[in-house]
């Protein structure tokens, strides 16, 4: 099945600079890759997603790149603010459509 | 346009109890997951339901199951409860089945003693 690995477990920046989250899969037949923001307390929240047939995709301040060679794709934050603290999670569906998490990544943007 | 809602927000609980949890899917939605996150972990796959059948199910025991209901909502249940099954239990739906984007409701904090 699945396997999605994630790191770094935890980033620390200072406000304004970028923030960069990395994750492989291990399924070659994974063509959807979401992205989920978990403030504390809170529901995951989708903030953005890529398919197979594209290489990049950006929204705003955030972006995702995906090498299906290589099987990783990456969550590109720049100018974070401090709003942007939270648990980053990515996802991949596997070949049966089950969605399958990473294990995540506290971001902390220091004022 | 109503998002995804479960019910109760928590829930206590002792060993060997049952529980149902409920999931009412975004407007528009007729797939629904459920998850269970353990405490700093992500949120890992029980199983969901289309059509009103299970038709994906992770790695977890015959002790937790489902339905789903005409109107799509979606209950699950978990019997013979264990101390381990402290969680938080994730609703998400999303329009048919294959990759498609999944919306979370709450989710439910059940806490066993």
């Amino acid at each position: 099945g699945e396997n999605v690995e994630q790191h770094p477990s935890t980033l620390s920046v200072q406000e304004g600079d970028s923030a960069v989250i990395k994750c492989t899969y291990s399924d070659s037949a994974s063509n959807y890759f979401p992205w989920y923001k978990q403030e504390l307390g809170k529901r995951p929240q989708l903030i953005i997603d890529i398919r197979s047939n594209v290489g990049e995709k950006k929204d705003q301040r955030i972006a995702v790149t995906l090498n299906k060679t290589a099987k990783h794709f990456s969550l590109h934050i720049t100018e974070t603010q401090p709003e942007d603290s939270a648990v980053y999670f990515c996802a991949a569906y596997d070949s049966s459509y089950k969605l399958i998490f990473g294990s995540g990544t506290r971001l902390l943007v220091r004022p | 346009d109503a998002g995804v809602t479960q019910s109760p927000t928590h829930l206590i609980k002792t060993r060997g109890q049952q529980v149902t949890l409920r999931c009412s899917p975004k407007s528009g939605h007729d797939t629904v997951s459920w998850y269970q996150q353990a405490l700093g972990q992500g949120p890992q796959f029980i199983f969901q339901y289309y059509e009103e059948e299970e038709r994906q199910r992770g790695n977890f025991p015959d002790r937790f199951s489902g339905h789903q209901f005409p109107n799509y909502s979606s209950e699950l249940n978990v019997n013979a409860l264990l101390l381990g099954d402290s969680a938080l239990y994730l609703c998400a739906s999303s329009f048919g089945q294959g990759n498609q984007p999944q919306h979370f409701g709450d989710g439910t904090r059940l806490s066993i003693l």
